[in-house]
C-alpha cells in the first residue's frame, strides 16, 4: 500500500533562514508526490508535484522539493523562510489505482521574526 | 475559476440529527473526492465520484454516510444519526482526469456534534 510519513510534527525556523520539511515515502512503482500548505480554517492549497524528470521540482511562493529514490524522500525546501509561511503542510502520494491521495500526518510550519 | 465552494462553512448539530453538505466542484473537472480531517492529523479519505459514478468508498464511510453526485456536477454528503466522532472537518477535492492532475480543495465544512 502507498503512504507517505512525516517524520516532525513541527518544525520552526527564523525569518530568512532556509527551511526544511520532511517526507518520506513507500510505495509499489513509481510514485506521484505532492505538498499542500493549509492556513487555519482554510482547506489545501497546492504547491508542488513529482511525476517524472528532474528531482528538483519548484512550486507556489517559491517553495522547491527534491526527490530522492535511494533515501525514498521528498522533501519541502524554501531557500529564505518569511514569517507568512508558518501554516501547516502535508505530504501526500497519489494511489494508483484510485488517484486518490494518501496524506502524511501534517508538520506545523512556525517561521519567527 | 471560482474554486471548490463547499457549503456550509460551518454546522452545529445535535448528536442524532442528520446532516448535509454540498460541495461545487471546479466546473471542468470529472473527478470529485470527500475527504475527513480531524484535529492534527491529515486529510483521511472517504470516497471519490468520476463524472456521476461513484467508484470508491473507503471502510471509514459506515453506513449513515452517504454522498450523491446525480449530474455529474455538486455532490452532497450526508451523515445520518449523527454520533459525537463525526465532528471533524470534511473537505471536498476535485480534478481533472490523468495522474498528473493536482486535488484543488474546498474550504471545507466544520461539523460539531454536540
Amino acid at each position: 500500500a502507498q503512504s507517505v510519513a512525516q517524520p516532525e510534527d513541527q518544525v520552526n525556523v527564523a525569518e530568512g533562514n532556509p527551511l526544511t520539511v520532511k517526507c518520506t515515502y513507500s510505495v509499489s512503482g513509481n510514485p506521484y508526490l505532492f505538498w499542500y500548505v493549509q492556513y487555519p480554517n482554510r482547506g489545501l492549497q497546492f504547491l508542488l508535484k513529482y511525476i517524472t524528470g528532474d528531482n528538483l521540482v519548484k512550486g507556489s511562493y517559491g517553495f522547491e522539493a527534491e526527490f530522492n529514490k535511494s533515501q525514498t524522500s521528498f522533501h519541502l525546501k524554501k531557500p529564505s523562510a518569511l514569517v507568512s509561511d508558518s501554516a501547516l503542510y502535508f505530504c501526500a502520494v497519489r494511489d494508483m489505482g484510485t488517484d486518490k491521495l494518501i496524506f502524511g500526518t501534517g508538520t506545523r510550519l512556525q517561521v519567527f521574526p | 475559476d471560482t474554486g471548490v465552494s463547499q457549503d456550509p462553512r460551518h454546522k452545529i448539530t445535535k448528536r442524532g440529527q442528520n446532516v448535509t453538505f454540498r460541495c461545487d466542484p471546479i466546473s471542468e473537472h470529472n473527478r470529485l473526492y470527500w475527504y475527513r480531517q480531524t484535529l492534527g492529523q491529515g486529510p483521511e479519505f472517504l470516497t471519490y465520484f468520476q463524472n456521476e459514478a461513484q467508484l470508491e468508498k473507503s471502510r471509514l464511510l459506515s453506513d449513515r454516510f452517504s454522498a450523491e453526485r446525480p449530474k455529474g456536477s455538486f455532490s452532497t454528503l450526508e451523515i445520518q444519526r449523527t454520533e459525537q466522532g463525526d465532528s471533524a472537518m470534511y473537505l471536498c477535492a476535485s480534478s481533472l482526469e490523468g495522474d498528473n492532475s493536482p486535488l484543488h480543495f474546498g474550504n471545507g465544512t466544520r461539523l460539531t456534534v454536540t
